[in-house]
């Protein structure tokens, strides 16, 4: 799976769309962008995942750019339970031989300020 | 409601005892995975399953052990061989469409 590069950590105001970029410049052809977001001591949460296209769900935005190369998350109107860790993970999305394991790194810790 | 289910939340053990460590889920999900997660740490793979009676090693497989009798269940047992145990233990598994893996609550294991 392609390795991703994302920022430590951010902050966003209360009701404020957060942007969250995720660089992932050796994705291969065959592979999805997914993003999750864990909560202290909690499973991590799946919340969208896209191949080359923008997708929208009820949590948020996914917006690849046309080289696939990196994409951004974006929650339109953040509340404080947003705060979290959010992991970008890209993996192939068939179903094909092989692990299918998700290697997450450390991700972007978001914090929502009132 | 549809899910995963992994128990307990919190366990402690002693060194040189084997734990068990329960994940079910009802989701009809043929793959399942168990991954570990250190403080400030990403996710590590120890075991994954794609089918009932097969199982894999992941990354960091020494020192535990897992069983796939039925679709819905895939136990981790961490064992005394397993030098530095405690830490945050979560299944998963995967589906359709989009083969997206989810994740249960977690489980915190503490050596004393």
């Amino acid at each position: 799976d392609a390795k991703t590069t994302q920022p430590p950590s951010m902050d966003c105001a209360e009701g404020r769309a957060a942007n969250l970029p995720c660089n992932h410049s050796t994705i291969s052809g065959n592979e999805y962008v997914y993003w999750y977001r864990q909560i202290h001591s909690q499973g991590p949460q799946y919340i969208i995942h896209g191949l080359k296209n923008n997708e929208t769900n009820e949590m948020a935005s996914l917006i690849i750019t046309e080289d696939r190369k990196s994409s951004t998350l974006i929650l339109p109107h953040a509340t404080l339970r947003d705060t979290a860790v959010y992991y970008c993970i890209v993996r192939v999305g068939n179903s094909g031989a092989g692990s299918y394991q998700l290697t997450f790194g450390k991700g972007t810790k978001l914090s929502v300020i009132p | 409601d549809g899910g995963i289910t992994q128990s307990p939340k919190y366990l402690f053990r002693k060194e040189g005892q084997n734990v068990t460590l329960s994940c079910e889920q009802n989701l009809n999900h043929d793959a399942m995975y168990w991954y570990r997660q250190d403080p400030g740490q990403g996710l590590r793979l120890i075991y994954y399953s794609q089918i009932v009676n097969d199982f894999q090693k992941g990354d960091i497989a020494e020192g535990y052990s897992v069983s796939r009798e039925k679709k819905e269940s895939f136990p981790l047992t961490v064992t005394s061989a397993q030098k530095n145990p405690t830490a945050f233990y979560l299944c998963a598994s995967r589906g359709v469409p989009g083969n997206t893996i989810y994740f249960g609550e977690g489980s915190w294991l503490t050596v004393v």
